[in-house]
């Protein structure tokens, strides 16, 4: 079964710090992987995507990713994080057969040290 | 592009009682979703339509739980006789055919006591 990993249920980094969350996915083809950032009260918000092409992707808030077939992973980076990048971070795998449903993480909560 | 709104944003209730939540997706999004998401977890996919046809329902989805999208816009999704385990966040998302990407709302947050 499609599954998507996250080891890490939570990372404190000091601000200003660089960042690199963890992901796994599990998925027969190569999927199309996405990062989302749900904040305390808020909707989740699509980071970035990757479908096809580049393996570096470039998302909103300085964020991005890179795919690595070989290691079925999907981590995201930061190369120095804000006190409002504190928030909870999933890693989803879409499946693009009739459904188009998305296979979320479990999540990882990042908090800021000032 | 006012974004997907879903209301009402929190609902508590008692068991056995029945709840209704909307979904208002994005304006000619023909795609919408509608997932669950328990305290620590990621959302869980649990029915998606294509305009008024709902083409999918999870396992998760019990027959206490259906989904209509009469109209092709706006979603609606009941559950019957709620269960203390059916609190959770009840998330909507929308997307164009064409384009995959899922915009999701702020949630219904629902407390079963």
């Amino acid at each position: 079964a499609q599954s998507v990993t996250q080891p890490d249920i939570h990372i404190t980094v000091s601000e200003g710090a660089s960042l690199e969350l963890r992901c796994n996915y599990s998925y027969g083809a190569t999927p199309y992987l996405f990062w989302y950032v749900q904040s305390p009260g808020q909707g989740l918000q699509l980071l970035l995507k990757y479908f096809s092409g580049d393996t570096l992707v470039q998302g909103i808030k300085g964020f991005e990713a890179e795919f690595k077939r070989s290691q079925s992973s999907f981590n995201l980076r930061k190369p120095s994080v804000h006190w409002s990048d504190a928030a909870e971070y999933f890693c989803a795998v879409a499946l693009y057969s009739s459904a188009s449903k998305i296979i979320f993480g479990s999540g990882t909560r990042l908090s800021i040290r000032p | 592009d006012t974004g997907v709104s879903q209301d009402p944003r929190h609902k508590i209730t008692k068991r056995g009682q029945n709840v209704t939540f909307r979904c208002d997706p994005i304006s000619e999004h023909n795609r919408l979703y509608w997932y669950r998401q328990t305290l620590g977890q990621g959302p869980e996919f649990l029915t998606y339509f294509q305009n008024e046809a709902q083409l999918e329902k999870s396992r998760l989805l019990s027959d206490r739980f259906s989904a209509e999208r009469p109209k092709g816009s706006f979603s609606t999704l009941e559950i019957q006789r709620t269960e203390q385990g059916d609190s959770a966040m009840y998330l909507c998302a929308s997307s164009r055919i064409e384009n995959d990407e899922q915009f999701f709302g702020p949630g219904t947050r629902l407390t079963v006591l």
